[in-house]
C-alpha cells in the first residue's frame, strides 16, 4: 500500500509568520510531488510542484524535497489570513503499464491568525 | 467556459435512482479523472481515462459506471447507490496520464447526498 502521510493539524500560525507543512511518502520510485490548496467547500488548486531534490521557490511559497528521506515540505512565508486552507500533498505512484496515479495525503489544515 | 466544469454542483438522490454526473474540460487535455472526497479521508482516485481509453479502475463498485465519449467529456453514471456513497465527487484533467510529469486541474465538484 503506497501511502502519503501528513499531520492533519490544525496548524495555527500568526499572521506574518512562516508556516511549515510536512509530508512523507512510502514509494521510493515516486518522481513528482505536488502541493494543492483546498479552501473549505472548494476544489483543490495546484500551488507548487517539485521534481528534483532541493528547494523550489515561487513567491511566498517554497517547496523542499528530500528523496533520500522520502520527505517533501511546503513553507509559506509572511503567512496571510487568506492562506488559511487545507493543504494536500500529492505524490505520483507507479501503477503499472507506464501509468502513474496521484496519491493524496489527508491534508493539513492551516489557520493563520490575524 | 474555462478550465474544468462539472454539473450538477449538488445532487440529492434516493438509493433506487439513476443519475449522471458530467465533467467537461476546456484545456485541451487528453486525460481525465474521477475522484471521491469523503470527510476525513484522502482524495480517492476512482477512474482514469487517457485518450478516451480507461486505464485505471481502482476497485470501484459497479454501481459507479464511467463514460468518456471524447477527450473533453467525462460522465459518471450512478445507480442503486448507498448512503456511504455520499461525498464530493471531483473531476480532474491533465495533459496526459502516462509518464511521471503531469499536473492535474480540478473541477468544482459535485456534492452528492444519497438518502
Amino acid at each position: 500500500q503506497k501511502e502519503v502521510e501528513q499531520n492533519s493539524g490544525p496548524l495555527s500560525v500568526p499572521e506574518g509568520a512562516i508556516a511549515s507543512l510536512n509530508c512523507t511518502y512510502s514509494d521510493r520510485g515516486s518522481q513528482s510531488f505536488f502541493w494543492y490548496r483546498q479552501y473549505s467547500g472548494k476544489s483543490p488548486e495546484l500551488i507548487m510542484f517539485i521534481y528534483s531534490n532541493g528547494d523550489k521557490e515561487d513567491g511566498r511559497f517554497t517547496a523542499q524535497l528530500n528523496k533520500a528521506s522520502q520527505y517533501v515540505s511546503l513553507l509559506i512565508r509572511d503567512s496571510q489570513p487568506s492562506d488559511s486552507a487545507t493543504y494536500l500533498c500529492a505524490v505520483d505512484v507507479y501503477s503499472g503499464a507506464g501509468s502513474y496515479q496521484l496519491t493524496f495525503g489527508k491534508g493539513t489544515k492551516l489557520s493563520v491568525i490575524p | 467556459e474555462t478550465g474544468v466544469t462539472q454539473t450538477p454542483r449538488h445532487l440529492v438522490m434516493g438509493m433506487t435512482n439513476k443519475k449522471s454526473l458530467k465533467c467537461e474540460q476546456h484545456l485541451g487535455h487528453n486525460a481525465m479523472y474521477w475522484y471521491k472526497q469523503s470527510a476525513k479521508k484522502p482524495l480517492e482516485l476512482m477512474f482514469v481515462y487517457n485518450f478516451k481509453e480507461q486505464t485505471e479502475n481502482n476497485s470501484v463498485p459497479s454501481r459507479f459506471s464511467p463514460e468518456c465519449p471524447n477527450s473533453s467529456h467525462l460522465f459518471l453514471h450512478l445507480h442503486t447507490l448507498q448512503p456511504e456513497d455520499s461525498a464530493l465527487y471531483l473531476c480532474a484533467s491533465s495533459p496526459e496520464a502516462r509518464g511521471a510529469l503531469y499536473e492535474q486541474f480540478f473541477g468544482p465538484g459535485t456534492r452528492l447526498t444519497v438518502l
